[in-house]
């Protein structure tokens, strides 16, 4: 099992460019996530999906969509990238909406 | 208002020198505190997963807590290799979830 898949590992975007985060798992999850994670901010929840068919917003959604294509697959997508979104991004995963996530390796994004 | 605060930041010890790091959070209705282990450059790789304040896990030379008010995450005789950082979360709502900003451990052989 490779368990939770994100592509691309780096990316480098100007300012007002767009681009989209893809993220997949093969665990058989119903839930899955996208957060950021800034210097001394910790992780923070952008949007997530409870099932199949479902997205909500997190605690810092602005600036971003999602997309839950399938039960594998949730992408994040940036429509205009700011400087302010320069990140790393993560993608995890949970087999219900209550108990532990699984991760992915990470996105750094860059917005010059 | 932080939910979820970590300490210390940062701790460095010798090889074989036990502690134990802090999480306290100030959320009420909890549905679960996880403790993660995150390596430079890599995603979080969880540890342990607590539901109720007296619920204690153990995995290895560490060991988790959980109170009302916060958790620890004990460290028996740490190895060079146990050096991360370490985060702690927890979850309230089906959709709340915050995490700490973590303790950087650092174990000297």
């Amino acid at each position: 099992n490779a368990g939770v898949t994100q592509t691309p590992k780096f990316q480098v975007l100007k300012t007002g460019q767009s681009m989209t985060l893809q993220c997949a798992q093969d665990m058989n999850h119903n839930s899955m996530y996208w957060y950021r994670q800034d210097p001394g901010m910790g992780l923070r929840l952008i949007y997530y999906s409870a099932s199949e068919g479902t997205t909500d917003k997190g605690e810092v959604p602005n600036g971003y969509n999602v997309s839950r294509l399938n039960k594998r697959e949730f992408s994040l997508r940036l429509e205009s990238a700011a400087p302010s979104q320069t990140s790393v991004y993560f993608c995890a995963s949970s087999e219900d909406r209550v108990g532990e996530q699984y991760f992915g390796p990470g996105t750094r994004l860059t917005v010059t | 208002e932080d939910q979820v605060t970590q300490s210390p930041e940062a701790l460095r010890l010798q090889e074989g020198e036990s502690s134990s790091l802090n999480c306290s959070y100030t959320v009420s209705g909890l549905r679960g505190l996880f403790w993660y282990r995150q390596d430079p450059g890599k995603g979080p790789e969880f540890l342990f997963t607590l539901y109720s304040a007296g619920e204690e896990k153990e995995k290895e030379r560490l060991k988790a807590t959980l109170t009302k008010k916060e958790s620890f995450l004990h460290i028996t005789a740490p190895k060079p290799e146990d050096s991360a950082t370490y985060l702690c979360a927890v979850q309230y709502n089906f959709n709340k979830f915050y995490f700490g900003s973590g303790t950087k451990l650092n174990v000297k052989p």
